[in-house]
C-alpha cells in the first residue's frame, strides 16, 4: 500500500511570505505528526493530531506555526512570514493508533529554503 | 526533559567490518526506542523498534539491543556492505510523552570498498 506522501518535496520561499506544507498520512491511520529537521541535526517534534484534535503543539517554534488536520486524514503546516531560521526539512509520520508504542511511518519530507 | 545522544558522529570502515552504533537516552521511561535510516536527501526508513519489554530485535545482518536501566541502546550491522552508508539515528518515546519521538543526532556511517 501506499506510504506517507507530503507536497511539495523542495519550497523556496523569500522572507516574509507564507508557506503551506502538504502531509497525507497512511490511510486508516489515527494518530499525525510534524517534525522539523534541521542541516545536521535529528528531527524535533513540532506538533500532534489524534484524528482532527489537535493534543500536543508543544514544539511549535512560534505562532508564526500553525497546522491543521481538519478531517482527520490530510495535514496543513502553513508558516506565515517566513524566516531564514524557517529552513528545514518539515517531516510528517503517522501510526495506525493513538495509544503509545505504535510505530511511526514518515514521509519523504518537504525542503523548505527561505532566501 | 528525555535527551538522546548518539556516540560516535562518524564513522568510516572498510567494507565487511562489523560495527556498533550506540544511542543513550537519559529518562527510561519509555514505551520503546526505534533505529532509522536516512539517505542524503531522503525521509526516514525504519530499521528496528524494541518495546520497552524487549531486550533486541533482528532483522536480517541487523541486531538492535535495549538496556533500559542504564539507558542504553546499541544498533549491531554485521558484515557491513558499502549500501549500509548512511546516517542512522535512534528515537525513544516516552510514556507520558504525547508519544512523540525523541531523536538524536544521528551517526553519519561510511563503508568503504
Amino acid at each position: 500500500g501506499a506510504g506517507v506522501s507530503q507536497s511539495p518535496r523542495y519550497k523556496v520561499a523569500k522572507r516574509g511570505q507564507d508557506v503551506a506544507l502538504r502531509c497525507d498520512p497512511i490511510s486508516g491511520h489515527v494518530s499525525l505528526f510534524w517534525y522539523q529537521q534541521a542541516l545536521g541535526q535529528g528531527p524535533e517534534f513540532l506538533t500532534y493530531f489524534q484524528n482532527e484534535a489537535q493534543l500536543d503543539k508543544s514544539g511549535l517554534p512560534s505562532d508564526r506555526f500553525f497546522a491543521e488536520r481538519p478531517e482527520g486524514s490530510v495535514s496543513t503546516l502553513k508558516i506565515q512570514r517566513t524566516q531564514q531560521e524557517d529552513s528545514a526539512v518539515y517531516l510528517c509520520a503517522s501510526s495506525w493508533e493513538d495509544t503509545g508504542g505504535a510505530e511511526q511511518y514518515f514521509g519523504p519530507g518537504t525542503r523548505l529554503t527561505v532566501t | 526533559k528525555q535527551e538522546v545522544t548518539q556516540i560516535p558522529a562518524a564513522l568510516s570502515v572498510p567494507e565487511g567490518e562489523n560495527l556498533v552504533l550506540n544511542c543513550s537516552f537519559t529518562d527510561s521511561a519509555i514505551y520503546n526506542l526505534q533505529w532509522f535510516r536516512q539517505d542524503p536527501g531522503k525521509g526516514l526508513t525504519s530499521l528496528l523498534l524494541i518495546q520497552s519489554s524487549q531486550r533486541e530485535q533482528t532483522s536480517g545482518r541487523l541486531n538492535a539491543s535495549l538496556d533500559k536501566s542504564s539507558g542504553r541502546s546499541t544498533l549491531y550491522i554485521a558484515a557491513s556492505q558499502p549500501g549500509d552508508s548512511a546516517t542512522y539515528l535512534c528515537a525513544a518515546q516516552v510514556t507520558g510523552g504525547g508519544n512523540k519521538l525523541t531523536f538524536g543526532t544521528g551517526t553519519q556511517l561510511k563503508v568503504e570498498l
